[in-house]
């Protein structure tokens, strides 16, 4: 079974258009991220969620909204799509940080998102 | 946070040892040394990470010096699978806004 699953593996969309990225991990953690990596390939955190509750919002424009229904799942939403917003996003999750182990992160296998 | 300086790239023969070095001379005492590794088109992947001792699994080893200013992963054995951007982090383990930030890493090619 797959520990990070993320929907869809592609994403090809026009401008202006609406999308949402979903996101379900099976290993019992209660943290879940979405980071955005560029064409730079630089690696990014957008959105920290820690037992469905919003811990870490880097600045990021708010047409980008996270939603998390339960724990398992960590789903973004993308409102307006710019050119800017092409590149591929990581979902991950992790154990909490009271825990201690928020730095042992699993990462999905990514969504490459092309804005046309 | 405290900074990380890594090699751009190496190069390392298929089944030599791999030593990736990072040095992060203004790490904290609460601070851990993570390593994560990104293979081309897949979504980032843990390695190891250690605080003060040497730490070793089943991927990796995990050298930190005594005054914890640099620390070297060790890939016993490589093989072309191998061949990815490692990443070396530092982060306290204990606090909600603590996050990681992935620098430019080092692009290991392992060759036949």
């Amino acid at each position: 079974d797959t520990a990070v699953s993320q929907t869809p593996k592609y994403l090809v969309t026009q401008m202006g258009n609406d999308k949402s990225i979903k996101c379900e991990q099976n290993l019992g953690h209660d943290t879940m991220y979405w980071y955005k990596q560029d064409s730079k390939k630089f690696l990014k955190i957008m959105f920290s969620y820690n037992n469905k509750e919003l811990i870490i919002n880097e600045t990021v424009p708010n047409r980008f909204s996270p939603k998390s229904p339960d724990k398992a799942h960590l789903n973004l939403h993308i409102n307006s799509l710019e050119l800017g917003d092409s590149a591929v996003y990581f979902c991950a999750s992790s154990q909490s940080w009271t825990s201690g182990g928020f730095g042992e992160q699993y990462f999905g296998p990514g969504t490459r998102l092309t804005v046309t | 946070d405290a900074k990380t300086t890594q090699p751009p790239s190496m190069d390392c023969a298929e089944g030599r040892a791999a030593n990736l070095p990072c040095n992060h001379s203004t790490i904290s005492g609460n601070e851990y040394v993570y390593w994560y590794r990104q293979i081309h088109s897949q979504g980032p992947q843990y390695i190891i990470h250690g605080l003060k001792n040497n730490e070793t699994n089943e991927m990796a080893s995990l050298i930190i010096t005594e005054d914890r200013k640099s620390s070297t992963l060790i890939l016993p054995h490589a093989t072309l699978r191998d061949t990815a951007v490692y990443y070396c982090i530092v982060l306290p383990n204990n606090n909600a806004g603590n996050m990681l930030t992935f620098g430019g890493g080092t692009r290991l090619m392992v060759k036949p």
